[in-house]
């Protein structure tokens, strides 16, 4: 298993603003995904973050919007820029299980309020 | 990827079996199917993972009929604690690429 720490928790932003969230995994890892989840509904995949080269970004989602950084085999951010009250949601940040099996972790999330 | 199919929300009372059946008319030669369970405010949880017939674990079984088109995931006398979403997922084995998950089954448990 892989015990992943997301920051911050949670957090209340004002529209226009920009906000970075963190994602530190306790093994290294080859591919980090980062999911949205939007008030009652399922997880949708934003991108997916390998150590050493840019993020793919999955249809509806751009660089400008969400840029991830991915330094090293532990770390990675998603910043969600230029905020609007429709970005409220719940957003994880994901690794592939080391035993090869497909299996994902998930972090605790961390849940933006856009006002 | 294969689209899954599952209901959109479950009741049942505390120590039933609750049964939830996902079709996936569409699943490869390669694709497993997988369940997460997901509670509020924390992230979507593995609960079990399959390729054909039974599988079972401390959790739940799998049900997956020959032509593997459907499963079936049951949780044997549920409690409270099993409220939850369920998530029906069909994915590549070794690969957590591109893993995209449907609508989920909102499972609700009562007294």
């Amino acid at each position: 298993s892989a015990v992943i720490s997301q920051k911050p928790s949670r957090d209340i932003c004002q529209r226009g603003t920009s906000l970075t969230i963190q994602c530190q995994v306790d093994s290294q890892v080859t591919m980090m995904f980062w999911y949205r989840q939007q008030p009652g509904q399922s997880l949708t995949l934003i991108a997916t973050a390998n150590q050493g080269s840019e993020a793919t970004y999955e249809s509806g989602f751009v660089i400008d919007k969400f840029p991830i950084s991915r330094p090293n085999l532990t770390f990675s951010t998603l910043t969600v820029s230029n905020m609007s009250p429709e970005d409220s949601s719940i957003y994880l940040c994901s690794v592939e299980s080391l035993a090869g099996t497909g299996e994902l972790f998930f972090g605790e999330g961390s849940r933006l309020t856009v006002l | 990827l294969a689209k899954t199919t599952q209901p959109i929300s479950m009741d049942s009372y505390e120590g039933q079996e609750v049964n939830i059946t996902c079709s996936h008319n569409n699943i490869a030669t390669n694709d497993y199917i997988t369940w997460y369970q997901q509670f509020p405010s924390q992230g979507p949880r593995f609960i079990i993972q399959g390729y054909k017939t039974k599988v079972t674990n401390e959790v739940a079984s799998l049900f997956i009929p020959a032509d593997r088109k459907s499963s079936t995931l049951s949780l044997p006398r549920v409690s409270l604690s099993d409220t939850a979403v369920y998530y029906c997922l069909v994915v590549l084995y070794s690969s957590a690429s591109k893993i995209i998950f449907g609508s989920g089954t909102r499972l609700s448990i009562r007294p």
